[in-house]
Parts: C-alpha cells; sequence; structure tokens
C-alpha cells in the first residue's frame, strides 16, 4: 500500500500524560499537514510542513503541541500533558510538488482518546 | 480567518435524482476550493479542484461551480446510487492553509 499510513490508529491515554503520533506521507510527496477533526466537523488545520520546514503553524494550538518532519520524510505530532478536550481524531494528509493548494492525500487517521 | 458553511442537515434523496451540496464561505475568494468525500472512520477522500478563476468542473458523474462573487460552491452528483451515500466536506485554500467545512451527510435511498 503507497498510500498515507499513520500510526497508532488507537490511542487511549490517562489526563497529564504525554502522546506521539507518527505520519509516513506518500514517499513523493513534499507537502505535509496535520489536521483534528471532532465529531460532526470538519478537519481543523493544525499546521503544514513544505519538506522539512514549518510553514504554518495554527494560532489554535496551544504551546502543548509540537510537530517535526526531520529529513522531510515521515512526521510526528506530540501532545504534551493531555487535556480531556483532546480527544479527536488526528489526521494526516499529503500532497505533491507543483500546486500549493493542490490535492491532499490523507491518512486513514489517529483516534485519541484521553480519558 | 475564513468561515465555511455547509448545510448540517443531512441531504436525503431517491436513487437516480441529482444531488447538490452548498458551500457557502465569508472573507477573501480561495485560490483553490476542494471537495472530499469522507466515509464514517476513515480519512477524506479528494473528488474535485476548483480554481478561482474556473466557473465549472465536471469528473464522471460530478460536477463543481464556484461563484466568487456569491462566494458560494455548488457541488452535484447527477444519477446518484445508494453507494454515494456520505459526508461531503468542501474545503478552501489560501496563505498555505485548508479550511474545512463541517460537511454535509447524503443519503442516497434506493
Amino acid at each position: 500500500d503507497t498510500g498515507v499510513s499513520q500510526n497508532p490508529r488507537h490511542k487511549i491515554t490517562k489526563r497529564g500524560q504525554n502522546v506521539t503520533f507518527r505520519c509516513d506521507p506518500i514517499s513523493e510527496h513534499n507537502r505535509l499537514y496535520w489536521y483534528r477533526q471532532t465529531l460532526g466537523q470538519g478537519p481543523e488545520f493544525l499546521t503544514y510542513f513544505q519538506n522539512e520546514a514549518q510553514l504554518e503553524k495554527s494560532r489554535l494550538l496551544s504551546d502543548r503541541f509540537s510537530a517535526e518532519r526531520p529529513k522531510g520524510s515521515f512526521s510526528t505530532l506530540e501532545i504534551q500533558r493531555t487535556e480531556q478536550g483532546d480527544s479527536a481524531m488526528y489526521l494526516c494528509a499529503s500532497s505533491r510538488p507543483g500546486l500549493a493548494g493542490d490535492e491532499q492525500y490523507f491518512g486513514p487517521g489517529t483516534r485519541l482518546t484521553v480519558t | 480567518s475564513q468561515k465555511i458553511e455547509q448545510n448540517s442537515e443531512a441531504l436525503n434523496i431517491q436513487e437516480g435524482k441529482t444531488a447538490t451540496l452548498t458551500c457557502n464561505y465569508t472573507n477573501y475568494s480561495p485560490a483553490y476550493l476542494q471537495w472530499y468525500r469522507q466515509d464514517p472512520g476513515r480519512g477524506p477522500v479528494f473528488l474535485l479542484l476548483i480554481r478561482e478563476n474556473e466557473k465549472e468542473k465536471r469528473k464522471e458523474r460530478l460536477k463543481v461551480t464556484f461563484d466568487t462573487t456569491l462566494k458560494q460552491s455548488l457541488f452535484h452528483i447527477t444519477a446518484s446510487q445508494p453507494a454515494d451515500s456520505a459526508t461531503y466536506l468542501c474545503a478552501l485554500y489560501n496563505f498555505n492553509k485548508f479550511y474545512f467545512g463541517s460537511g454535509t451527510k447524503l443519503n442516497v435511498k434506493p
């Protein structure tokens, strides 16, 4: 399968714990996006990478969230000191070089439950 | 920031009919507007993209229109099938960000 993969698919954690998610984009895609989606809502933009550079980060993101994309390949999203409000589906998407607003290929998501 | 409105109520139609979904936005016109399909528990799947200088785009049974004066996009599925039942999301792109609507759930009844 050459699509976008995300791990883990599900994560249950206790409030206050740190969690880290991984996204492996399609290999030739240089653009990578992270989103958060809650029930009944559309994906909410979190951050954007072009190669290894983080070019955009949502103002909605608190400093408990951090993302990296070393070497411009896979990316990780870390949430520190999780809160119940962090419970959501975290989606990763990638797109190819070229048009900045080109189609995105989404992964299956990581569902986070904070108890 | 950009605000996007999609009908929050589900759209129920009969198989074979044309489904029309609406996406309205405020503020500035996006460089690109996209439509995605999302099934429960899965990531969105790209369907169509239309640029700000395009009025209409078609792909098989799908058609998208883009009216920058009305700040509206319409998404049509002709000859709808039960397999088309899903949530449809519109997304606007500007300045390195995508803004998604909350989606409209389409139910196609046989």
